[in-house]
């Protein structure tokens, strides 16, 4: 299975409205990401998890929260959402992230949210 | 700081025509790259990678070599498909960086039949 799923596809929320975005990989890796893509924009990164250890977070706001419940899962809790946060969400992972660079990422298909 | 230079978009070619992509980077360490496509409302995927100098990736009819004395990784593929329309993004990851990696601004490929 080399395949990171993601859930929902598609979400729009209200700005005082709280939700979750969830990923899966079963391929034993133990880094997952969050990235934050705009339209016709490259990926941007958002957080690191290494063996479920929130390793980086790249100053994201407060109204969005990581969470690693065990090595297979990645939710992004959001709360308290603004209009100019509506992009795709992905999730990728790799074998690891702090030793090699030749790891690759796998990515999920993402989630478009909409926050109006 | 790392960074990566593609070609800007959109770019429009015939069915069967002979693709090429500009990449270039700039790195303090010594990096890793890669493409990456994305179809239309979809993920990133892996399309090849190369690890060290001179390496040549290769997938799909796509190409590329890592070239270390002029820092590029074009990306080229003899004849592309309508199929192949999609947004393509160079990276590079240097093991110096926390395993981040750092993307171009992607090209926008339209294949027409």
């Amino acid at each position: 299975d080399t395949e990171v799923t993601q859930t929902p596809k598609h979400l729009v929320m209200g700005m005082t409205n709280k939700k979750s975005l969830k990923c899966e990989q079963h391929m034993g890796h133990r880094a997952m990401y969050w990235y934050k893509q705009k339209a016709k924009k490259p990926p941007e990164l958002m957080f690191v998890y290494s063996y479920e250890k929130l390793s980086i977070n790249e100053s994201v706001p407060s109204r969005f929260s990581p969470e690693c419940p065990n090595s297979s899962l990645l939710n992004l809790h959001l709360h308290a959402l603004q209009p100019e946060d509506s992009a795709l969400y992905l999730c990728a992972s790799s074998q690891d992230w702090a030793l090699s660079s030749y790891n690759e990422q796998f990515f999920g298909p993402g989630t478009r949210l909409t926050v109006l | 700081g790392d960074s990566v230079t593609q070609m800007e978009g959109p770019v429009t070619l015939s069915e069967e025509a002979f693709l090429t992509i500009n990449c270039t980077y700039t790195a303090t360490g010594y990096p890793s790259l890669f493409w990456y496509v994305q179809y239309p409302g979809e993920g990133l995927q892996l399309l090849l990678k190369a690890t060290k100098a001179d390496d040549k990736g290769s997938n799909k009819g796509f190409e590329a070599t890592y070239r270390k004395e002029t820092t590029s990784f074009h990306l080229e593929k003899g004849s592309v498909q309508v199929s192949d329309s999609a947004v393509y993004f160079c990276a590079l990851k240097i093991n110096t960086n926390a395993g981040k990696s750092t993307f171009g601004d992607g090209t926008t490929l339209t294949v027409k039949p």
